[in-house]
């Protein structure tokens, strides 16, 4: 059963318009959510994070959104860039005996396309 | 450049054939991963090492063996290749046990016939 759901497989937006990029999660005692950058050919990339302690974490251009209550997040891009395009991968550690040691379960991705 | 090497980029195996996949670091980190990434999947963990020596079992390990006997270098073993291991397969690495400084490499992309 999938922790981490990425129901959107493909997102296009226009360049300068915002991108909103969803991601749901099932176990509420995740405390840690990360998003990945994957361009083609190549492997993900680190993005921005955000503690469960947090509702908002923002860098620069992205911003990301925690609803603990319907265990939700998103990834908010502002103004969105043809160099956006890629796949966005939303994550959560694996807990096992209390400890992650770095493990991270991944949503399916969405492919984001930012047209000129 | 630092970072994680994976050999090779392309492979394609008979059913029933075995390979072995190379990762290569050299950041001097202990935490290595390798991941496989299928169509509308997402990447799931194979298997993890904590450093030099040691081994463990991700979500998906059935099918793959691993060894890190030297801390720069996690290989991926597949005894005998099936249909349903073709995929693109990533391995990372990371300083500690911290949840930031993943580094991926570039992926294996394997096609089983």
């Amino acid at each position: 059963d999938q922790q981490v759901k990425q129901n959107s497989p493909s997102l296009s937006v226009q360049e300068g318009r915002i991108s909103i990029l969803n991601c749901d999660y099932t176990n509420s005692m995740f405390d840690y959510f990360l998003w990945y950058k994957k361009y083609p050919a190549e492997g993900p990339t680190f993005l921005i994070s955000i503690s469960s302690i947090k509702d908002k974490n923002e860098d620069g251009r992205f911003t990301v959104f925690l609803n603990k209550s319907a265990k939700h997040l998103s990834l908010h891009i502002v103004p969105s860039q043809p160099g956006d395009s890629a796949v966005y991968f939303c994550a959560a550690p694996i807990y096992e005996g209390g400890s992650t040691l770095g493990r991270l379960y991944f949503g399916r991705g969405t492919q984001l396309t930012v047209w000129p | 450049n630092a970072g994680v090497t994976q050999t090779p980029k392309f492979r394609v195996l008979k059913t029933g054939q075995s390979m072995t996949l190379l990762c290569a670091q050299d950041m001097n980190h202990e935490y290595m991963y390798w991941y496989r990434q299928d169509p509308g999947m997402g990447l799931r963990l194979i298997h993890y090492s904590v450093g030099e020596g040691t081994t463990a079992k991700g979500e998906v390990p059935d099918g793959y063996n691993v060894s890190r006997l030297k801390k720069q270098n996690f290989l991926l073993g597949l005894e005998s290749a099936a249909p349903s291991q073709t995929s693109v397969y990533f391995c990372a690495s990371r300083k500690d046990r911290g949840l930031y400084g993943y580094t991926f490499g570039s992926g294996t992309r394997l096609t089983v016939v």
